[in-house]
């Protein structure tokens, strides 16, 4: 099947500018989180969505950074006003979620955001 | 805080075995997974440990002492493709939130 998708793959933009990036996660997972991976560095976890809710939002670093996953599948990371220094890859990743004693998860190949 | 801290870099032959080690401060923790990442590529699941011990999974095996907060990842018969960054990652129950290390680069040579 279908695993974790991106898009879009590259985002060119100028500081101050707003930007969407979207995942569409493995179907069937209930657990969907995004991570920000900056060069030479392991992925920093920003949010974690169970179904629709955030579940835990304590990654992400001020209020410019919003998620949002209205029907429990796609999630859309938002950022306003965006900083240079937010240029980085943002990854998503999916996961079965619920009561099981490890959830796998399954990362997206991200999408790679630079402003200028 | 939460810190996972791995050698920067390993380097290693064809064929070889190698440790790459992960040292973690922190509480909460329920256990250690293991990530590869290719240069340009997606992190992917290689193994993780919830209990203290080894845990095998074909050419690779990894290994958690909680009390220790130590843990480290095994690769044998290493092969080219083993070339590429690989990552402790601390979570916490059900491993719904990583708290990955810093990262550490193999380099495979012929």
């Amino acid at each position: 099947g279908a695993g974790v998708s991106q898009t879009p793959s590259n985002k060119v933009t100028e500081k101050g500018k707003y930007v969407e990036l979207r995942c569409d996660p493995i179907s069937g997972h209930t657990a969907l989180y995004w991570y920000r991976q900056s060069l030479g560095q392991g992925p920093e976890f920003l949010i974690y969505f169970q179904g629709t809710g955030a579940a835990d939002d304590s990654g992400l670093p001020n209020d410019r950074f919003f998620a949002v996953r209205p029907e429990g599948s796609v999630s859309t990371l938002k950022i306003q006003r965006t900083e240079r220094g937010d240029s980085a890859v943002y990854l998503c990743a999916s996961s079965f979620g619920g009561a099981y004693l490890y959830n796998e998860q399954f990362f997206g190949p991200g999408t790679r955001l630079t402003v200028l | 805080g939460q810190s996972l801290e791995q050698p920067s870099e390993v380097t290693a032959v064809e064929g070889a075995i190698v440790q790459i080690n992960c040292t973690y401060q922190t509480s909460g923790f329920y256990g250690l997974s293991w990530y590869q990442q290719h240069d340009g590529g997606a992190p992917t699941f290689l193994s993780y440990n919830a209990l203290d011990g080894l845990e095998e999974t074909g050419r690779f095996s990894s290994f958690l002492s909680r009390s220790d907060s130590y843990g480290y990842l095994l690769l044998q018969e290493l092969q080219m493709k083993d070339s590429a960054s690989y990552f402790c990652a601390g979570g916490d129950t059900g491993f719904q939130k990583l708290v990955f290390g810093t990262g550490t680069r193999l380099l495979v040579s012929p």
